[in-house]
């Protein structure tokens, strides 16, 4: 069965500082993975896909790597904003081809 | 293009009642699946419907029900509503069955609470 773990739950920084996110899925066949966005009280932004023939993906600030080997994936944040303060979610297809399986989220505050 | 809509957008309801809630999906997506979040469990899944037919199951009671019509529009009810369900239902929709090479598009959610 797969499980996701994210570290850490809660995260605090101030302006300006580069931060990476950490994911860890148990089961490594896989065929993506996915980030998300969530703010308070409200749906999932997607932030990022990035499949399993592929070892990062950027999109703007954002920089997600995946291990599948090692069943870890990070999301770099570089140069942090105020904006940037939600909870970030990933997320993994489940065992038997079943939708998505997510972790419990890191609740990111940027600190002007 | 439009992006997955739920309504409402937010529900209070009393223990025992029963409740429906909507979506509908990006145009041309088949595959609907539903998300139940909760502080203390995260984000579960709870079934996945493509072409008006159940494709998956998550692990939650019988009171949990969906049904798909044939312009992929979803609704999902719970019946007998206990306080625990009080929860934000998200869902999701995707162009093929959800997994494998599938990116899920989700909806802002539904805020039910159980009174």
């Amino acid at each position: 069965k797969q499980e996701v773990t994210q570290i850490p739950a809660a995260l605090s920084v101030p302006e300006g500082e580069n931060l990476v996110l950490n994911c860890s899925f148990t089961d490594s066949a896989i065929y993506n993975l996915q980030w998300f966005r969530q703010d308070p009280g409200k749906g999932l932004t997607s932030l990022l896909l990035i499949q399993s023939s592929q070892r990062e993906q950027t999109s703007g600030r954002l920089n997600a790597s995946l291990d599948k080997s090692s069943g870890r994936s990070t999301l770099y944040i570089a140069a942090s904003q105020p904006g940037d303060s939600a909870t970030y979610l990933c997320a993994v297809p489940g065992s038997g081809n079943t939708p998505l399986v997510f972790g419990k989220g890191t609740r990111l505050s940027v600190i002007a | 293009k439009a992006g997955v809509t739920q309504t409402p957008r937010y529900l209070i309801k009393t223990r025992g009642q029963q409740v429906t809630l909507s979506c509908s999906p990006i145009s041309g997506h088949r595959s609907v699946s539903w998300y139940q979040q909760t502080p203390g469990q995260g984000l579960q899944f709870l079934f996945e419907y493509f072409s008006e037919t159940q494709r998956n199951k998550g692990n939650f009671p019988g009171r949990f029900s969906g049904r798909q019509f044939s312009n992929s529009r979803s609704e999902m009810n719970v019946s007998t509503l206990e306080l625990g369900d009080s929860a934000l239902y998200l869902c999701a929709s995707s162009p093929r069955l959800a997994g494998a090479d599938n990116e899920q598009f989700f909806g802002p959610g539904t805020r039910l609470t159980v009174l």
